[in-house]
């Protein structure tokens, strides 16, 4: 099955640097990479989410890359705000509906004020 | 609206005993989920449902029964609850080409 693997497992950055969390995948039948926000005690929220047909997309302060060929994508937060501070998760799949997801094992991610 | 409850939202029971977990979707989503996350947040899916139909059951313990009366709804049984099973548990529904929406999760707590 499907394995994803995810670094680092904490980051600290201080406010208005950049933060980039890493993924891997597996699976090359895989064709959906959502990214997932978990503040504490609360649900995970979707951020930003992309498919194999690109390989880039951007949301405002947050982007994500994907390269297929190194089974590669990647978060890219920029001018981080204190808010930003939470757990954040990679995840794969193949295809966006009935497939479960395949989750990294989450950053903590600290925004120093 | 919340789009995916569940309920209760904390259940704090002793070892050997049944409980249940309930979620419902209102967004109209075919595909409903049980995700268990653990103490060290990892994210990890149990079953998925489609259209009241079990495609997805992954290796869990048989003291695990899910049940989908119908699409919208899609409840967890747990059987003998061990201590290993405190964790939070998330249910999560989609539609097919759309992203997975979470429930608030029910922390379960064995003692």
């Amino acid at each position: 099955g499907e394995n994803v693997e995810q670094h680092p497992s904490t980051l600290s950055v201080q406010e208005g640097d950049s933060a980039v969390i890493k993924c891997t995948y597996s699976d090359s039948a895989s064709n959906y990479f959502p990214w997932y926000k978990q503040e504490l005690g609360k649900r995970p929220q979707l951020i930003i989410d992309i498919r194999s047909n690109v390989g880039e997309k951007k949301d405002q302060r947050i982007a994500v890359t994907l390269n297929k060929t190194a089974k590669h994508f990647s978060l890219h937060i920029t001018e981080t705000q204190p808010e930003d501070s939470a757990v954040y998760f990679c995840a794969a799949s193949i295809g966006t509906g009935r497939r479960a997801l395949t989750f990294g094992s989450g950053t903590r991610l600290q925004v120093q004020p | 609206d919340t789009a995916v409850s569940q309920t209760p939202k904390y259940l704090v029971t002793q070892m050997g005993n049944d409980k249940s977990i309930k979620c419902e979707q209102n967004l109209g989503h075919d595909t409903m989920y049980w995700y268990k996350q653990d103490s060290k947040k990892f994210l990890k899916i149990m079953f998925s449902y489609n259209n009241k139909e079990l495609i997805i059951n992954e290796t869990v313990p048989n003291r695990f029964s899910p049940k989908s009366p119908d699409k919208a709804h899609l409840n967890l049984h747990i059987n003998s609850l061990e201590l290993g099973d405190s964790a939070v548990y998330f249910c999560a529904s989609s539609q097919e080409g759309q992203a997975q929406h979470f429930g608030d999760g029910t922390r379960l707590s064995i003692l």
